[in-house]
């Protein structure tokens, strides 16, 4: 399973746009890239999926680039409930149960 | 609301006891997940069913078991507890779609072991 590596912690002002980036260099072939949020004291939350280019949906998109070894993660305008921790994973159609969490990024918004 | 229901949200308990945690899945969801996530730690992936049969097994230890249920919900028994074992335990679940990793997690049952 490929292995994801992003940045311990950000720290981004109210109304900027925030760039996560996560690094997963031996992706496999028919691996799909999902992001997660989670809140303090409760269960993560899917925000956007994708397999290659760019996805968006109305809070987030996904930019993957053509040889799929990074994906960023984009949040536009973050407001303060933004801050929360943020999980890359990376896993093929029936590895579910295989995907790891690991630490994830922790955004913190200020005003 | 991710449509999944946990139960209890909060077990406070003695070392040695057992406890039961609760989830029902999504409406329609044939797969359920239990992870466990202690104090700064990551999301540890416990054991996953699939239409009441046991489809994958991660760090569970031998004195947690789980089942689902006919009607899909499922029970984690957590047994002869230790003060280690005081974590957030969340339960997910995913439909077909879901094996792409699309996971749609409860609230948690928040464990304390004293």
């Amino acid at each position: 399973l490929a292995k994801t590596t992003q940045p311990i912690s950000m720290d981004s002002y109210e109304g900027q746009e925030v760039n996560i980036t996560c690094s997963h260099n031996n992706i496999a072939t028919n691996d799909y890239i999902t992001w997660y949020q989670q809140f303090p004291s409760q269960g993560p939350r899917f925000i956007i999926q994708g397999y290659k280019t760019k996805v968006t949906n109305e809070v987030a998109s996904l930019f993957i680039p053509a040889d799929r070894k990074s994906s960023t993660l984009s949040l536009p305008r973050v407001s303060l409930s933004d801050t929360a921790v943020y999980y890359c994973l990376v896993g093929a159609p029936g590895t579910a149960s295989k995907l790891t969490f690991g630490t994830g990024t922790r955004l913190q918004v200020t005003l | 609301d991710s449509g999944v229901t946990q139960t209890p949200k909060h077990l406070i308990t003695a070392t040695g006891q057992r406890v039961t945690l609760r989830c029902s899945p999504r409406s329609g969801d044939l797969s359920v997940y239990w992870y466990q996530q202690s104090l700064d730690q990551g999301l540890q992936f416990l054991i996953q069913y699939y239409n009441g049969e046991e489809r994958a097994k991660g760090n569970i230890l031998e004195r947690f078991s789980a089942q689902q249920f006919p009607d899909l919900h499922s029970e984690l028994n957590l047994s002869s507890l230790e003060l280690g074992d005081s974590a957030l335990y969340f339960c997910a679940s995913s439909g077909l779609g879901g094996n792409t990793g699309e996971l749609f997690f409860g609230e948690g049952s928040r464990l304390t072991v004293l």
